[in-house]
């Protein structure tokens, strides 16, 4: 069974770094196929996909933030890491992880974790 | 900009009518990558149709996709109470990776 969760700060100040961490269990992220995302909703909004991990290390990240963000992985323990520089308070949002299947779509997802950017 | 346009914004049935949702992309998309997702109120998103018309595993048989090119469909037969949610199309390819429609909210009238 595949589950994800999302931790990390409820309220960051604005130009602050935050750093979230995806911990899952049930997969493997050296499979072949395999990748974590990081997808955000502002209250009310769409989703947004910013960022993804593959099984081999690869990352790609959204165009509009690339120079924001960063994504790391350790296997070892299950773990994924996403860091996002200068926030805003346009920032805040529902950060949620994500696994990636083989045909490139998310097929389990956390629970999400809302951070408010706030003075 | 590949931008996915989903219509309408709002969509008003009752239980038991047929729900049909569209989303249009601003170019031709491979249906290999296009997705539909369910999110109801204070929840995470949930796969419904990958490919654009291959259900995910447990999604009722209800739900179906389609389309081809720019225009996809995501059609929900008969409504079910808990169908009234909010519904996004995505694509994953391209430069931007992923991109997600900006929503459309099955409502009940």
């Amino acid at each position: 069974q595949i589950t994800l969760k999302e931790s990390g700060p409820t309220l960051v100040k604005p130009t602050q770094t935050l750093t979230l961490t995806c911990s899952f269990s049930g997969f493997s992220l050296s499979t072949n196929g395999v990748g974590l995302a990081w997808v955000r909703q502002p209250p009310g909004k769409a989703l947004e996909w910013l960022a993804l991990i593959y099984w081999d290390g690869d990352d790609r990240y959204s165009p509009s933030l690339k120079n924001r963000l960063a994504i790391t992985s350790d296997t070892s323990r299950s773990h994924v890491v996403l860091t996002m520089t200068n926030m805003d308070p346009v920032d805040t949002a529902t950060y949620y992880c994500a696994h990636k299947n083989d045909a490139g779509n998310f097929d389990y997802w956390g629970q999400g974790s809302l951070v408010t950017v706030s003075s | 900009e590949f931008v996915l346009t989903q219509s309408p914004g709002t969509l008003y049935l009752s239980p038991g009518e047929r729900a049909t949702l569209s989303c249009r992309a601003s170019q031709s998309v491979s249906s290999s990558y296009v997705a539909w997702y369910q999110q109801k109120r204070g929840q995470a998103p949930r796969l419904l149709i990958q490919g654009a018309s291959s259900r995910a595993p447990g999604i009722p048989e209800r739900f179906s996709g389609s389309g081809s090119g720019t225009d996809f469909t995501l059609t929900i037969s008969r409504l079910e109470p808990e169908d009234f949610a909010v519904y996004y199309c995505q694509r994953y390819g391209g430069s931007a990776l992923y991109t997600f429609g900006q929503g459309t909210s099955l409502e009940i009238k």
